[in-house]
């Protein structure tokens, strides 16, 4: 079954880090497209983080200098390091892939995390 | 960056109506680049369309898609109990960006 499962969310005072997981099956991250969006709660989705299959990486101009997206192909798993955390960061974190034949629509939505930035 | 722009925000209908949910972008999307996703309440996104008109594998035919440069369109022909959600557009530009989302309410 094509599938991916985020991990490592959680509460997190300002200021501090975090990694985020995303574990794939089905299909091998490092020959995608991967993404990272974030939902705060209430809000919209907003586009965090890209990765191609070459390993070029880009950001929202919010986490930019802050965030880092990165994948371990012995793992089979995609990686979004949080660093400088702030309130506005807390949301739902979901990784997805870009779908290869679907104009670069995001085919595949792992069930999310939660990410609270809270004193 | 392409702000996009859905209407209404809300959407309140009755199980078996049409619903016509509307996205403009800021400037000129390539067709190619624009999808629709549904996501209930707890839930991931799931995509719906893709390249403006396209359903996604396992998507019922009573959504459907159109539109070109500036203005998309999302079309629920007959809704279903399992229709009432928010809708959400994308375009894929120089960075993908979303639509603030439509909620679809029953009336």
């Amino acid at each position: 079954e094509v599938q991916l499962v985020e991990s490592g969310g959680g509460l997190i005072q300002p200021g501090g880090s975090l990694r985020l997981s995303c574990a794939a099956s089905g299909f091998t991250v490092s020959s995608n497209y991967m993404h990272w969006v974030r939902q705060a709660p209430g809000k919209g989705l907003e586009w965090v983080s890209l990765i191609y299959s070459g390993g070029t990486t880009y950001y929202a101009a919010s986490v930019k200098g802050r965030f880092t997206i990165s994948r371990d192909s012995s793992k089979n798993t995609l990686y979004l390091q949080m660093n400088s955390l702030r309130a506005e960061d807390t949301a739902v974190y979901y990784c997805a892939r870009e779908g290869p034949i679907y104009g670069r629509a995001f085919d595949i939505w792992g069930q999310g995390t939660m990410v609270t930035v809270s004193s | 960056e392409i702000v996009l722009t859905q209407s209404p925000g809300t959407l309140s209908l009755s199980p078996g109506e049409r619903a016509t949910l509307s996205c403009r972008a800021s400037q000129s999307v390539g067709s190619t680049y624009l999808a629709w996703y549904q996501q209930e309440p707890g839930q991931a996104p799931r995509l719906l369309i893709y390249g403006a008109s396209s359903r996604a594998p396992g998507i019922p035919d009573r959504f459907s898609g159109s539109g070109s440069g500036t203005d998309f369109t999302l079309t629920i022909s007959r809704l279903e109990p399992e229709d009432f959600a928010v809708y959400y557009c994308q375009q894929y530009g120089n960075s993908p960006t979303f639509g603030q989302g439509t909620k679809v309410e029953i009336k």
